[in-house]
């Protein structure tokens, strides 16, 4: 079973406006992390943001936030007044457990590209 | 700044033929990791390391081996490369996660293309 989905492979957004990028996560284990991640063309991974699992507020950097479901095991991307700039692609993904070794492994998702129009 | 390079952006090799990626990084980070990147399929992990000279497979290993000599140093190696090894090769560090809050930050990539 997919412990990370992203239902959305692509979308298209006119610049400025607002765009939310979905992710749905599957674990058993109540003590978890979960990240936003971007990929230019350039192919580097860019950390965008990040939502602990005890968490009580969601999580905000600048213009991301994460809009944190916990009970629906949903963590959603919102990109406020979108920019020519984040075109792109976005991962989202979780890390279980807390620790060394094993515990040090992130699950991502297979990713949205996103595409901002002038 | 953190900084995690790989020494080839991109790599055409030959089917059969030995191919080394190397990937260095400068945070003294514990962990090491490499991901295969291919469309429609995100990351998978294909080996990780959190100490010199330990390794850990992760979800893919098959075809690949690695190598951890040095702290700052982490080595992809395919023995024997196949065409369906084509594919974006990412390397990443962190530090030991005490808390699940520790990113992991990523080189630039190889693009490996196995004819």
């Amino acid at each position: 079973a997919q412990k990370i989905t992203q239902t959305q492979p692509g979308m298209f957004v006119q610049e400025k406006e607002a765009v939310t990028l979905d992710c749905t996560y599957d674990t058993s284990d109540p003590s978890y992390g979960l990240f936003w991640y971007k990929q230019p063309s350039s192919g580097e991974m860019i950390f965008l943001i990040y939502q602990g699992s005890y968490d009580q507020q969601n999580a905000t950097e600048g213009r991301y936030s994460l809009n944190f479901q916990k009970a629906r095991k949903s963590a959603n991307l919102v990109i406020s007044a979108s920019q020519l700039g984040d075109s792109a692609m976005y991962f989202c993904a979780m890390r279980e457990g807390l620790g060394y070794s094993s515990a040090s492994k992130i699950i991502f998702g297979s990713g949205t590209r996103l595409s901002i129009r002038p | 700044d953190v900084k995690v390079t790989q020494s080839s952006r991109y790599l055409v090799k030959r089917t059969g033929e030995k191919v080394f990626l190397e990937c260095v990084q400068d945070m003294d980070h514990e962990n090491m990791f490499w991901y295969r990147q291919d469309p429609g399929l995100g990351l998978r992990l294909i080996y990780f390391s959190y100490d010199v000279k330990m390794k850990e497979k992760g979800d893919i290993p098959e075809g690949y081996s690695v190598s951890r000599e040095k702290k700052e140093r982490f080595s992809l190696i395919l023995e024997s490369a196949s065409t369906n090894q084509t594919s974006m090769y990412l390397c990443a560090s962190s530090r030991p996660t005490g808390q699940s809050t520790d990113t992991q930050y990523f080189g630039p990539g190889t693009r490996l293309t196995v004819l």
